[in-house]
C-alpha cells in the first residue's frame, strides 16, 4: 500500500513564525504536491513538484515555499506565518507517464496560526 | 475563479436511498474527472474515474455520469450506505494537476 506521512496532524504557531510541513512517500512517486483544505473551497493546490529539485506554482504560492530535496520529500514552509493560512494543509504524490495518475493523499496537518 | 462547481454542499439522504453529486467544469481540456472520498480526520482517497471518452462508468454501488457536451459529470451512490457518510469531491484533471470542486459532505441517516 502507498503511505503518504505527514511530520505533524495538530499546529500551533504564532503569527511571524517559520514554518515547516514535512511529507514523505515511500512508493517511489515522482510528482509530490501540497494542498489547503478549507470548508466550501475545496482543496486547492499550492505548489507542486514532479522531480528533485523542481517545483511548480500551483493556484494559491503566495506566502508559501517547498523544497524538495529527496524523491521521497517535501517539504512546505511558511516564510512568516499568518492568521489567513490557518487551515488543513494536505499532502499527496502520485506515478505518472504524461497522463493523469491517481493522488494519494496523507492525513492532513491542521495548522492554527494564533 | 472556480473551474470546477460541486452541489450540494451537504446532502442527506436515508439509508437505502440513491445519492447524486453534481459537478460542472469549464475547461475542455481536461482530460480525466476522479471523484475523491474523504473520511473525518483522513486523506481524501481515489474512489472512481472517468475519462471524457465514455459518458458512464460504475463500480459497485458507485456509478459516475459524463456529459461532454453539457461540460457536467455527476456521482450516483446507489443503495446508500451510513458507511457511506463522507465528503466527496470531484475533480478534474489537465497535465497531471487536479482541479477540485468545493466538496459535499454526505450523511446517510439509518
Amino acid at each position: 500500500d502507498v503511505k503518504v506521512t505527514q511530520s505533524s496532524r495538530y499546529l500551533v504557531k504564532r503569527t511571524g513564525e517559520k514554518v515547516f510541513l514535512e511529507c514523505v512517500q515511500d512508493m517511489d512517486h515522482e510528482n509530490m504536491f501540497w494542498y489547503r483544505q478549507d470548508p466550501g473551497l475545496g482543496l486547492r493546490l499550492i505548489y507542486f513538484s514532479y522531480d528533485v529539485k523542481m517545483k511548480e506554482k500551483g493556484d494559491i504560492p503566495e506566502g508559501y515555499s517547498v523544497s524538495r530535496e529527496k524523491k521521497e520529500r517535501f517539504s512546505l514552509i511558511l516564510e512568516s506565518a499568518s492568521t489567513n493560512q490557518t487551515s488543513m494543509y494536505l499532502c499527496a504524490s502520485s506515478q505518472t507517464s504524461g497522463g493523469a495518475g491517481t493522488q494519494y493523499f496523507g492525513p492532513g496537518t491542521r495548522l492554527t496560526v494564533l | 475563479q472556480q473551474q470546477v462547481k460541486q452541489s450540494p454542499q451537504s446532502l442527506i439522504v436515508q439509508k437505502g436511498g440513491i445519492s447524486i453529486i453534481n459537478c460542472a467544469y469549464e475547461n475542455t481540456a481536461f482530460d480525466y474527472f476522479p471523484w475523491y472520498q474523504q473520511f473525518p480526520g483522513k486523506g481524501p482517497a481515489l474512489l472512481i474515474a472517468i475519462r471524457p471518452d465514455v459518458s458512464e462508468k460504475k463500480e459497485g454501488r458507485f456509478t459516475i455520469s459524463f456529459n461532454k457536451s453539457a461540460k457536467q459529470f455527476s456521482l450516483h451512490i446507489m443503495d446508500s450506505q451510513p458507511g457511506d457518510s463522507a465528503t466527496y469531491f470531484c475533480a478534474a484533471s489537465k497535465s497531471g494537476k487536479l482541479i477540485f470542486g468545493q466538496g459535499t459532505t454526505l450523511q446517510v441517516k439509518p
